[in-house]
């Protein structure tokens, strides 16, 4: 069975430090979300592609986080630097088409900010 | 703008107990679907229902049944004869037309042997 596939699993930085995470979608889906899940809350989602294009990036902090979907497949979230308040889940998605579709999603990365 | 709330933060059941989790949300569009995911401990979300606002009609799926109810908003998830392997934190999530998917808080369910 297909899988979202993401890296790595688990991420320990230090404050001002820059890391990334890597997603690759279930082939076929053209649209991918990056999404941030605090503990004891829902994810919230931070950016949508639909293929490489950024179709929702609201809610993602623009002064520190960038993401990219460069050939519509596989995408890579930054944050460059990294705040304590930073410490999450960080989740990828994918789905075949918009929201209103199921998403499937990937074990995800946990961010810790030291 | 689109909202759900899940009232119920955490529920503790004995194994082989019904359990219900609720789910009420609020939008303004008259087409959206409603969602649950459940997060085991492991982290990943896994899909478990689809809904959109046309269909009413309850769903069944071996132990687990769906209560979609357009009167009241609610869509509410109920695990027949639970098992320690339901414990996980369940999301209900809300997306209108062409729009991002929103989630509840969660519900911390636990399954006692």
């Amino acid at each position: 069975e297909a899988e979202v596939a993401q890296s790595p699993r688990y991420k320990i930085t230090e404050k001002s430090q820059a890391v990334a995470f890597w997603c690759d979608p279930i082939s076929g889906h053209a649209t991918l979300y990056w999404y941030r899940q605090i503990l004891g809350q829902g994810p919230e989602l931070l950016v949508q592609f639909q293929d490489e294009s950024v179709v929702d990036d609201s809610q993602l902090p623009k002064d520190r986080f960038s993401a990219e979907r460069l050939k519509g497949v596989d995408s890579t979230l930054k944050i460059q630097p990294a705040e304590l308040g930073d410490s999450a889940m960080y989740l990828c998605a994918s789905s075949w088409s918009d929201g209103t579709y199921e998403q499937y999603f990937g074990p995800g990365t946990r961010l810790t900010v030291t | 703008a689109q909202k759900v709330t899940q009232a119920q933060t955490e529920i503790s059941v004995v194994e082989k107990e019904d359990v219900t989790l609720d789910c009420v949300y609020e939008t303004r569009d008259t087409t959206y679907y409603l969602f649950w995911y459940k997060q085991p401990p492991s982290g990943e979300l896994v899909f478990l229902i689809r809904r959109n606002s046309f269909d009413e009609q309850n769903e069944i799926s071996g132990r687990y049944s769906w209560n979609f109810q357009k009167s009241t908003s609610s869509f509410n998830f109920t695990i027949t004869a639970s098992q320690v392997v339901d414990s996980a934190v369940y999301f209900c999530a809300l997306a209108e037309s062409n729009s991002k998917l929103t989630f509840g808080k969660g519900i911390t369910l636990s399954v006692r042997p």
